[in-house]
């Protein structure tokens, strides 16, 4: 069965200070993984996909990375305005895997101005 | 393009009654996913949907199903509604990519 674990559950940073969140998986091929955003009251808003480890994405102040057994969201410079949480699913190749996403619970994310 | 939208935006049922939930997916996208958030649970599937076909089901009760149209649209149906039920419905769609973009979700309050 496929499992995500997203670390910290909440993090708060003031506006500028760097950080980092983390998504440990578990997954039977991965086929891929996904970081999205969500504000309260909204669905989630895609962010990045990655494929396969080493990969990069980059958008804004966002950057994702994937390793073979994590993936981290490096956040720099960080403005209020990206407070929310971030949620890490993934997709595997696995029988019972596909077509769906299993995430985890999520970073809530607060930036103090 | 116009996003996925999902209708109602809110609802409040009582213990017992059934509801029936609706999605309209991108235009050209054919796959269509269920999922329930809650805070407890976090994003949990639901089912899948192409081509009016069921592709992949979670581990949810019998009470809870699904059908998509021709048009791609979908619907969710949960019946015998439960206190545990109260969730965020949420509703994505895909095209050939991996990628599922959601819609802004259905508020399910049971009393």
């Amino acid at each position: 069965e496929d499992q995500v674990t997203q670390s910290p559950e909440a993090l708060r940073l003031q506006e500028g200070e760097s950080s980092s969140l983390n998504c440990s998986y578990t997954v039977s091929g991965l086929r891929g993984l996904f970081w999205y955003r969500q504000d309260p009251g909204k669905g989630p808003e895609f962010l990045f996909t990655l494929y396969s480890a080493g990969e990069e994405k980059e958008k804004e102040r966002l950057k994702a990375t994937l390793t073979k057994k994590e993936s981290f969201l490096h956040i720099t410079a960080p403005k209020p305005e990206d407070s929310a949480t971030y949620l890490c699913a993934v997709q595997g190749r696995g029988r019972g895997s596909n077509y769906k996403l299993t995430f985890g619970k999520g970073t809530l994310l607060t930036v103090n101005p | 393009k116009a996003g996925v939208t999902q209708t109602p935006r809110y609802l409040i049922k009582t213990r017992g009654q059934q509801v029936t939930l609706s999605c309209s997916p991108i235009s050209g996208h054919r796959s269509v996913s269920w999922y329930q958030q809650t805070p407890g649970q976090g994003l949990q599937f639901l089912f899948e949907y192409f081509s009016e076909t069921q592709r992949n089901k979670g581990n949810f009760p019998g009470r809870f199903s699904g059908r998509q149209f021709s048009n791609s649209r979908s619907e969710m149906n949960v019946s015998t509604l439960e206190l545990g039920d109260s969730a965020l419905y949420l509703c994505a769609s895909t095209d050939r990519g991996n990628e599922q973009y959601f819609g802004p979700g259905t508020r399910l309050t049971v009393t």
